[in-house]
């Protein structure tokens, strides 16, 4: 069966800090990936998605990056972290073709 | 373009009374559909998805949910509510006529059960 994995589950970090939260997929192969964040408002915000290594695409422009240096690894980055950018930041994988996506349990980013 | 909106913030509904969480969607071509149940400080769980054929659908958990195409709706149900289906609600739409596959989901609805 198919798992979503990330890490760190909490992360603390000061303005201005970098930032790398990694994700991964097992039990499948070439699956499309997406990172979304969630403020405290509830919504979900698609920030990147990725249908395979090296091809990334970007939905909001900011101080965010992602990489998929392998086919079920997604990382997403920043170089110099806002306050605005805490939030609950989840991945999620589907299978290209196929229609649910499947959700990880989620990091709880907090910058102060 | 795609949309869908989820009118209700907050549904409140005693344990054993059944529940509705309310969805409605706008998509160019044809609609595929999704719930999803968010728990706190967890990742979102599929529930059940419309993409063809019977207009009710089953889900996991004993959800159920209604595609209705003339009101552009797609409601989620269960008979009879349980206080652990408590939780955050997503609905989640996509054009499945060759467009994006990126879905569009609603801003969620809070289902508080009440003992």
């Amino acid at each position: 069966s198919q798992t979503i994995h990330q890490w760190p589950a909490t992360l603390v970090q000061p303005v201005g800090s970098p930032l790398s939260l990694e994700c991964t997929v097992e039990g499948t192969s070439n699956p499309n990936l997406y990172w979304y964040r969630q403020a405290a408002g509830r919504g979900l915000q698609l920030l990147f998605y990725s249908v395979g290594i090296g091809q990334i695409s970007s939905e909001v422009p900011q101080n965010l990056s992602a990489s998929r240096p392998q086919d079920r690894q997604f990382i997403l980055s920043s170089k110099k972290l806002l306050l605005s950018d805490s939030g609950f930041y989840l991945c999620a994988w589907s299978v290209s073709g196929d229609y649910e996506q499947y959700f990880g349990p989620g990091t709880r980013l907090t910058v102060t | 373009a795609q949309s869908v909106a989820q009118p209700e913030d907050q549904v409140n509904v005693a344990e054993g009374n059944p529940l509705t969480v309310k969805c409605t969607y706008s998509v160019s071509g044809n609609p595929y559909l999704f719930w999803y149940v968010q728990y706190p400080n967890r990742g979102l769980q599929f529930l059940l998805k419309y993409i063809t054929g019977d207009n009710l659908v089953k889900g996991s958990y004993g959800f159920e949910a209604e595609f209705n195409k003339s009101q552009t709706s797609f409601h989620l149900k269960k008979p009879s509510a349980l206080v652990s289906d408590s939780a955050l609600y997503f609905c989640a739409v996509r054009d499945g006529s060759g467009g994006s596959y990126i879905p569009t989901f609603g801003r969620g609805t809070s289902l508080i059960v009440h003992p």
